[in-house]
């Protein structure tokens, strides 16, 4: 049984760019919920996706936004991305009407 | 608004040792989950332990034990006979009981084995 995967695992853009990252969730996950975690510190909710929809969001801004497809995979899409963007990027699925979280490896995209 | 706070950035101890991580929290919440996650250097957030609120034994996982003190709003976590394969960040984590809410993070320690 294959758990949360991310593509890619490392990414390399340069200011003012876009970037999509993608997740898949654990088999008989339905909901996705991306974090952003600089260096050093802890995760940072940024949303959650159920049913297709954005059903929570973080304190980002709109230059954030995803998408979830009928089998639950996801994409965290970043425009005009900025410095400090620069982060690793956290997936993580859970079954349906549960609290615990299962990460991916995550993806670490640096901005330059 | 919840907040998680780990007040231990680095910790150390020797292999086989025993060693507790200090966790605390504020909710205004009565129900509701705790966990730790551990990131060693290959990233990857692995769940170690979780805790439900109204539950007033303590949980554990063969050698990781909690010390979960509701009043307090404390939640440590215990490490038996450590193994360097421990080595990793330790990062705790709140979230209500409504269902797949939100995680909220505090800021880890950083816990090394010396061999």
């Amino acid at each position: 049984d294959a758990g949360v995967t991310q593509s890619p695992t490392h990414l390399i853009k340069t200011r003012g760019q876009q970037v999509t990252l993608r997740c898949s969730p654990k088999s008989g996950h339905d909901t996705v919920s991306w974090y952003q975690q600089a260096l050093g510190q802890g995760p940072q909710f940024i949303f959650q996706y159920y049913e297709e929809e954005e059903r929570q969001r973080g304190n980002f801004p709109d230059r954030f936004s995803g998408h979830q497809y009928p089998n639950y995979s996801s994409e965290l899409n970043v425009n005009a991305l900025l410095l400090g963007d620069s982060a690793l990027y956290l997936c993580a699925s859970s079954p349906p009407a549960t609290e615990t979280q299962y990460f991916g490896p995550g993806t670490r995209l640096l901005v330059l | 608004a919840q907040t998680v706070t780990q007040s231990q950035p680095e910790m150390s101890v020797q292999e086989a040792e025993t060693v507790t991580l200090s966790c605390t929290y504020d909710t205004s919440e009565n129900n509701y989950y705790l966990f730790w996650y551990k990131q060693p250097p290959s990233r990857q957030m692995i769940l170690v332990i979780r805790q439900e609120a109204y539950k007033q034994q303590n949980a554990t996982e063969n050698r990781f034990s909690v010390n979960f003190q509701k009043a307090a709003k404390s939640f440590s976590l215990k490490i038996s006979d450590s193994q360097l394969g421990d080595t990793a960040m330790y990062f705790c984590a709140y979230t209500t009981n409504f269902g797949n809410e939100k995680l909220t993070f505090g800021t880890g320690t950083r816990l090394t084995i010396i061999p």
